[in-house]
This record gives C-alpha cells, structure tokens and sequence, in this order.
C-alpha cells in the first residue's frame, strides 16, 4: 500500500526560486528518505531523516520531518532546469536488516523552466 | 554512493517468453536486495526481498511462481519473469541497503516491454 503521499503532484517553477513539496504518511517510522528520479532512470538518493530529528539540510536541500502530523516536507532552494525530475519519499518503519522496507509516495513532478 | 547496476537497460519481448534481469552490487556485498516494479507515471512498488542463500520473500499479491529471484551470491540477484504477458510491461529497478546508514542504492532500472 501506499504510505506516503506526496503534494503536489505536479509542480512548475523558474529557475531560481524555490520548491517546496509535502510528504504524509500513516504509520509509526524509523526514517523518512527523499529521492530523486529523472525520467526514466533509477533512483538517487537524496537525504534521509530519522525520526528523532526535525530537520536536516544537505547542500541546497532542506527536510522537515514533523512526527506528530506524520509529514514531511522537501525544500529545494535556488532551483535549477536541473533539478527538473519526480521526487518521491519513501518511509521505513525499522532499520536495518532484511525486514527493511520503503514504501514510496506517489511522487512530485517538479519541472524548472529555465 | 554505492553503485548497483542492473542489465539489461530495456527488453522487447514476445508474450509467453521469459525474460532474466540482472542486478549488480558493484562495490559493496549485499545479503539483501529489493525488486521493485513501477508503472508508468506511478511510483514503486516493492515486489519482493531478495535473500541470499535463501528464498526471496514476495510481497503480498505478487505471484512467486511468475516472478522467479534468484540471489546465488553476495553481489547478484535475478529476476525472470516467466510466460511474460502485456501486462507485465514495466519498469523494473533492484535495490540494495547498505549498512548502518538505511540509505538504499537503486539500480538505474530495467524497461520490459511485452508485445
């Protein structure tokens, strides 16, 4: 089943401003990922957040990881066409070992127009 | 990162074949690997965990019997799938953990296409 579900599902910026896309989930975790994909390529992982912590930054990447509303939220700054590709995120309620599992959101389309 | 790589990139094949996809960890040994299966704009969906030296575990709905893993060594494992029909059309992409970290190194994915 699907346990995170991502908004919007579609999103269309300029170059040079921000994005910023919206993770719920259902479930207790261990930890929430955000990964990108390019269109019709694998998945590169992006940053992973426990859920013991409420924020992580990475480059111009920054998560938010709210457990009481169990959402997350994605923050790309200063966009790139670059960075044009889906994002999905994607929990794990354990860590480590063979019962480790993600379950993927549906997925942002984000789009930057150069 | 890790690098897992994943052969081969695309297939085109007749219903009714079988069609082998091999997944690679190319510098890190993995007792664990996950296949998944996305649609066309959807996302993934695990199908199954692969266990080296030992059964794959299915998720639920997805049929062993179709969906044959083979995971005979710390840096491979298969996925055939067996009596391809149309439906089967997908992408296919292989996962390996890696330790400590959580963080899961994706293959750059397989494009079946059953005609």
């Amino acid at each position: 089943s699907q346990q995170g579900e991502e908004d919007p599902q579609a999103l269309s910026i300029q170059e040079g401003e921000n994005a910023t896309m919206n993770c719920s989930y259902k479930t207790s975790i261990n930890n929430l990922q955000w990964y990108r994909q390019n269109s019709g390529r694998g998945l590169v992982h992006l940053i992973l957040i426990r859920s013991n912590e409420r924020e992580k930054h990475s480059g111009r990447l920054r998560v938010t990881l709210d457990t009481s509303k169990k959402s997350s939220s994605l923050l790309i700054t200063a966009s790139r066409a670059a960075d044009t590709a889906s994002y999905f995120c994607a929990t794990a309620p354990n860590s480590g070992g063979s019962n480790y599992k993600l379950t993927f959101g549906k997925g942002t389309l984000l789009t930057v127009n150069p | 990162g890790a690098v897992v790589s994943q052969h081969p990139s695309w297939v085109i094949c007749k219903s009714g074949t079988s069609v082998k996809i091999e997944c690679r960890s190319l510098d890190f040994q993995a007792t664990t690997m996950f296949w998944y299966r996305q649609f066309p704009k959807q996302s993934l969906m695990l199908m199954a965990t692969s266990n080296e030296g030992s059964k794959a575990t299915y998720e639920q709905g997805v049929e062993k019997d179709k969906f044959l893993i083979n995971h005979a060594s710390l840096t491979l494992s298969t996925l055939t799938v067996t009596s391809a029909h149309p439906e089967d059309s997908s992408f296919y992409i292989c996962s390996g953990p890696v330790g400590a970290t959580d963080t899961q190194y994706f293959g750059p994915g397989t494009r079946l296409t059953v005609l």
